[in-house]
């Protein structure tokens, strides 16, 4: 199956910093790529859409200006969490739809970053 | 907005024997994809099993299998002989266009020796 890879798989920070996520797709271009959040014990939640060319579209409550999304080509999406709280401390796992035949592309997801922030 | 919802946190089950786990969605398109993903503790996220809408048969993966009633918006997931690797958090997602993937609470399954 298709390949995306995260870096770094985990990071620790200080309060106030801010942090780059990647995410690539490694052997398919993807013009999109989604953003997860998964808090412990608890299921993923679709923070952002991340558009190749365009800005990113955001779910309800997720602020813009805090996550910070760059589509820069087919392969990479970044996100960066600015001002670094401890309530930001999370898994934060990309996927990107892979287009084969019909309308909707198969996702495929990456392996996931923790961010710890102290 | 779609929801999905599971609604058993846990299940347990004896190595080889068979297990379902539910999972109910709602939504007001009509053409959308469903589907079933393992989370180990390594928290990859594996692709199960998936379901497009518009086919009546349900969906098999040696297996798994799903049991998809659209009418009533429910789609289970059964794993038979199952397997001591088959101990994981299952979730249920849903998909409609090109939107992301909205997931259920989860189903942590525990396979008894």
């Amino acid at each position: 199956g298709a390949v995306v890879s995260q870096h770094p798989s985990r990071v620790i920070c200080k309060s106030g910093t801010s942090v780059k996520i990647e995410c690539r797709s490694l052997d398919f271009q993807a013009t999109t790529m989604f953003w997860y959040r998964q808090f412990p014990k608890q299921s993923l939640m679709l923070m952002a859409t991340s558009n190749e060319g365009s800005k990113a579209t955001y779910e309800q409550g997720v602020e813009k200006d805090k996550f910070l999304i760059n589509h820069a080509s087919l392969t990479l999406s970044t996100l960066t969490v600015t001002s670094a709280h401890p309530e930001d401390s999370s898994f934060y796992i990309c996927s990107a739809p892979r287009a084969s035949g019909g309308a909707f592309g198969e996702q495929f997801f990456g392996p996931g970053t923790r961010l710890t922030v102290l | 907005a779609q929801t999905v919802t599971q609604s058993q946190p846990e299940m347990s089950v004896q190595e080889a024997e068979t297990v379902t786990l539910s999972c109910t969605y709602d939504t007001s398109e009509s053409d959308y994809y469903l589907f079933w993903y393992k989370q180990p503790p390594s928290r990859q996220m594996i692709l199960v099993i998936r379901q497009e809408a518009y086919k009546q048969q349900n969906a098999t993966e040696n297996r798994f299998s799903v049991n998809f009633q659209k009418a009533a918006k429910s789609f289970s997931l059964k794993i038979s002989d199952s397997q001591l690797g088959d101990a994981a958090m299952y979730f249920c997602a849903y998909r409609g266009g090109a939107d992301g993937l909205t997931f259920g609470k989860g189903t942590h399954l525990i396979i008894q020796p």
